[in-house]
């Protein structure tokens, strides 16, 4: 069965805190994404990689940075988390070409 | 105008009823379509893809116009549940970095 697993399922940090949001993928899949999902906002892409070392900066990237040393991995880092940035987060992976993603079961992270 | 759009909702229906959804997307030489099923504080899940000669699967009937640019779910027979978010996401031309576009999601609740 195939999987994407995140660190925490609930998070809580303070404001100014440095954050790490870590994900893994069993698949062997190049591509994997970052999302936060907010009511009434949807879907919104932070970050995109499609190969080791290899990023894109999504919609909505200010305030967040992203590493992918090894291909199963990719992390979301808030450099100094704030209030604004409580939300649920969600990664993803997918083969390239537009292939189906699969998403991990999320972060709910809040920041007081 | 929004890459892709759809009615929020919530769609009340109950349960028996037959229930349809419209999401339409402005880039034209986008390539794939897909509908993902999101349950509350869950993550989304892949429901089924959209094929240009439409796709059928049990009560579930998916169809992509590109003429008019949108792709449609059907339900059929509709159960407690189906209760969930229905979200379109819509994958761009090929020769791009493939970041598929999600739409807000329609909301469906399906009643006793």
């Amino acid at each position: 069965d195939v999987k994407v697993t995140q660190s925490s399922r609930y998070l809580v940090k303070r404001t100014g805190e440095k954050v790490f949001l870590e994900c893994v993928q069993d698949m062997d899949h190049e591509n994997m994404f970052w999302y936060r999902q907010d009511p009434g906002l949807g879907l919104r892409l932070i970050y995109f990689s499609y190969d080791v070392k290899m990023k894109e900066k999504g919609d909505i990237p200010e305030g967040y940075s992203v590493s992918r040393e090894k291909k199963e991995r990719f992390s979301l880092i808030l450099e100094s988390a704030s209030t604004n940035q409580t939300s649920m987060y969600l990664c993803a992976s997918s083969s390239p070409g537009g292939a189906e993603q699969f998403f991990g079961p999320g972060t709910r992270l809040t920041v007081l | 105008r929004k890459e892709v759009e759809q009615d929020p909702g919530p769609f009340n229906v109950p349960e028996g009823a037959t229930v349809a959804f419209n999401c339409t997307y402005s880039n034209s030489a986008s390539q794939s379509f897909f509908w993902y099923r999101q349950d509350c504080r869950k993550e989304p899940k892949l429901l089924m893809s959209v094929y240009s000669s439409g796709n059928e699967d049990g009560r579930f009937t998916a169809q992509l116009n590109r003429a008019s640019q949108y792709i449609s779910l059907l339900i059929r027979d509709s159960k407690l549940s189906d209760s969930a978010t229905y979200l379109c996401v819509v994958n761009p031309a090929s020769g791009g970095s493939y970041i598929p576009t999600f739409g807000r999601g329609t909301s469906l609740i399906v009643h006793p």
